[in-house]
């Protein structure tokens, strides 16, 4: 079974700062997509960013960017010039392409605040 | 626009009844997912389905059914069975690809 793991239940950070936040996984596959997704107040599920395995490029999508390490099965997130909307939980998510359905293993979540 | 729309946004339940939520998308994705999220463990899966007429269990399918009769629509009933009901509940879909998901606004459930 896959698992995820997030080891940082709550982060802050001053706004116009810089994050990180971490995330580990553990599969034996070696075809899987890893997500994060960010849940701010209103609950909705955004996805921010997203990792092909195969690809060693890290992923970039403006302010935010991984650092994906596959041999150490580590994608963290980068979250440059944080901005008080980007106040939310963000969980950590891999995915295993199957032809019986895609199937999603989500982390516990870090609850980022923004700080002004 | 297209999109996921659960409804309702709340709601309360009595125990020992059961209570329906609804999931219905526009966006054509042949996969939808049922998702529980409870504080500090993240969100389990509990039913996904594929295809019309077909669905899987997922991790925590216990105390929960599903029918999946139109492509459009996925509703979860929350049974009597369901020991600890209270939760939020989030429907997803995705193309059979590798894109991800995307996800309703979700329905806070709440036994009283």
């Amino acid at each position: 079974a896959q698992t995820v793991t997030q080891s940082q239940p709550e982060m802050s950070v001053q706004e116009a700062e810089t994050v990180t936040l971490s995330c580990t996984y553990d599969t034996s596959e070696s075809n899987y997509y890893l997500f994060w997704y960010k849940q701010p107040p209103s609950r909705q599920m955004i996805l921010v960013i997203r990792q092909e395995a195969y690809k060693q490029q890290n992923a970039t999508e403006n302010r935010f960017s991984v650092n994906f390490q596959k041999a150490a099965k580590s994608f963290s997130l980068k979250i440059s010039d944080s901005q008080l909307g980007d106040t939310a939980m963000y969980f950590c998510a891999f995915m295993k392409p199957r032809v019986t359905g895609n199937q999603f293993y989500f982390g516990t979540g870090t609850s980022l605040t923004v700080i002004p | 626009d297209g999109g996921i729309t659960q409804s309702p946004k709340y709601l309360f339940r009595k125990e020992g009844q059961n209570v329906t939520l609804s999931c219905e998308q526009n966006l054509n994705h042949d996969a939808m997912y049922w998702y529980r999220q409870d504080p500090g463990q993240g969100l389990r899966l509990i039913y996904y389905s594929q295809i019309v007429n077909d669905f899987q269990k997922g991790d925590i399918a216990e105390g929960y059914s599903v029918s999946r009769e139109k492509k459009e629509s996925f509703p979860l009933t929350v049974t009597s069975a369901q020991k600890n009901p209270t939760a939020f509940y989030l429907c997803a879909s995705s193309m059979v690809t590798a894109q991800g998901y995307t996800f309703g606004s979700g329905t806070r459930l709440t036994v009283v």
